[in-house]
């Protein structure tokens, strides 16, 4: 079985800019998660989405959104796009939640400058 | 809010001890906690799932306990060896959450 795919792998983007990060999860898999890790903050929760629908959402600003597809896969989108905003972006996906063994990808590594 | 900590934030070993590492969240009413490792530039690879009902998982040389009462965890790597170098995170989804909180994470070396 396939893992869970992130695409694209690296990115370098400017300040004021907006980007859009792809994750297609395990098949079979319902619920996809994403997380941003920063080596000052660590792994922070972003949101939750099962079945096209988002259940939780972190503590980040309305430029962190995203969306989950009929198909499970899931993109997450930042606009207006600030420095502090460069880091790894991973995604997660489960056959329910959190509440069992959760499958991440590889990451987004995102360079803004 | 819940907040993960684990202790210490680097370990070096010799190749071949036993290790302990540790992790401590401060709401107990948690749904699991999950042990990760995660190699340089990569994703995150599940290790442990431990349900809030359990007090123990085991996989090989891998063995994690959960003290719920008290706020704790421990992973416990038998016979260490160089590949097990990386860093160990842990993470709680507390009751009624669809979310991963998140320990920083400990740093491990081990040295051949």
């Amino acid at each position: 079985k396939a893992g869970v795919t992130q695409t694209p792998r690296y990115l370098i983007k400017t300040r004021g800019q907006q980007v859009t990060l792809s994750c297609s999860p395990i098949s079979g898999h319902r619920s996809v998660s994403w997380y941003q890790q920063t080596p000052g903050q660590g792994l922070q929760f972003l949101f939750e989405y099962f079945s096209e629908t988002q259940r939780n959402k972190g503590n980040f600003p309305g430029r962190f959104s995203g969306r989950q597809f009929s198909n499970s896969r899931s993109e997450m989108n930042v606009s207006t796009l600030e420095l502090g905003d460069s880091a790894l972006y991973l995604c997660a996906s489960s056959l329910e939640g959190s509440q069992e063994t959760q499958y991440f990808g590889p990451g987004t590594r995102l360079l803004v400058l | 809010k819940q907040e993960v900590t684990q202790i210490p934030a680097a370990l070096s070993v010799p190749e071949g001890e036993n290790l302990v590492l540790n992790c401590s969240f401060t709401d107990s009413a948690i749904y699991n906690l999950q042990w990760f490792r995660q190699d340089p530039g990569k994703g995150l690879t599940s290790l442990l799932l431990i349900q809030s009902s359990q007090r123990e998982q085991t996989s090989g040389r891998l063995n994690a306990s959960l003290d719920k009462s008290s706020g704790r965890s421990t992973l416990y790597i038998a016979a260490s060896q160089p590949g097990d170098s990386a860093t160990y995170l842990c993470a709680v989804t507390g009751a009624g959450s669809y979310q991963l909180t998140f320990g920083k994470g400990t740093k491990l070396s081990v040295i051949p």
